[in-house]
């Protein structure tokens, strides 16, 4: 079946980065595109951006563009997100997800929490 | 950025009929897709391109709408279906979610 595995939480230090990981499993990696999705205070959503396992292809949100970079490694069905110049805003859950035809999302990993403090 | 619109909560008996409702900002064709999330759960696909159900998903759900009003009916509903819906477009760049609407069984 499909799984998305998040890596686990992480306590950061304002204005360091933080990378992490959504490693696949159950489908073909390469057929699907990998978004990353922030929950704000445990309600809304936005969408970051996503990659496109086959040829690395990225598409930012624009609010994001300078903040979140998507990588991808075939070898480990595995995508990273590594976000950037953290502030006590960035402490949230984040999630990744699997997109259908680019269109929508069929199943999503559990998240990551981050937790930005000194 | 497109802005999606839903009332924040809503309480119904079990058994009764809801509707969630969804208003886009600017059309989204059928792009709208709508999501279950429980409480310290991720987010799960219910709807896509309006109204399409998912695999899997009770055919209590159902969608509606195109253009800039959309429609989340469960009927009739159940204790489960406590939990937060989102809507989410994907036809207009950068893809945006509802604020959620909070769904409490009486």
């Amino acid at each position: 079946q499909v799984k998305l595995l998040q890596s686990g939480a992480a306590l950061v230090k304002p204005g360091d980065s933080v990378k992490m990981s959504c490693k696949a499993s159950g489908y073909t990696f390469t057929d699907h595109i990998i978004h990353w999705v922030k929950q704000s205070h445990g309600k809304s959503l936005e969408w970051i951006g996503y990659i496109n396992p086959y040829s690395g292809g990225t598409n930012y949100n624009e609010k994001f563009k300078s903040k979140a970079t998507l990588t991808v490694d075939k070898s480990s069905s595995t995508v990273y997100m590594e976000f950037s110049r953290l502030t006590s805003e960035d402490s949230e859950i984040y999630y990744c997800a699997r997109s259908i035809a680019g269109w929508y999302f069929d199943f999503w990993g559990p998240g990551t929490m981050v937790t930005v403090s000194s | 950025d497109t802005v999606l619109t839903q009332s924040p909560a809503l309480a119904v008996s079990p058994g009764e009929r809801v509707t969630i409702s969804c208003r886009a900002s600017e059309s989204v064709s059928t792009g709208m897709h709508w999501y279950q999330q429980k409480a310290g759960q991720q987010p799960k696909l219910l709807i896509f391109g309006a109204s399409n159900l998912e695999s899997g998903v009770p055919a209590r759900f159902s969608g509606s709408g195109s253009g800039t009003d959309f429609t989340l009916t469960i009927d009739p509903v159940e204790a489960d279906d406590t939990a937060t819906y989102f809507c989410q477009q994907s036809w207009n760049d950068p893809w945006t979610f509802g604020g959620g609407t909070k769904l409490e069984l009486k």
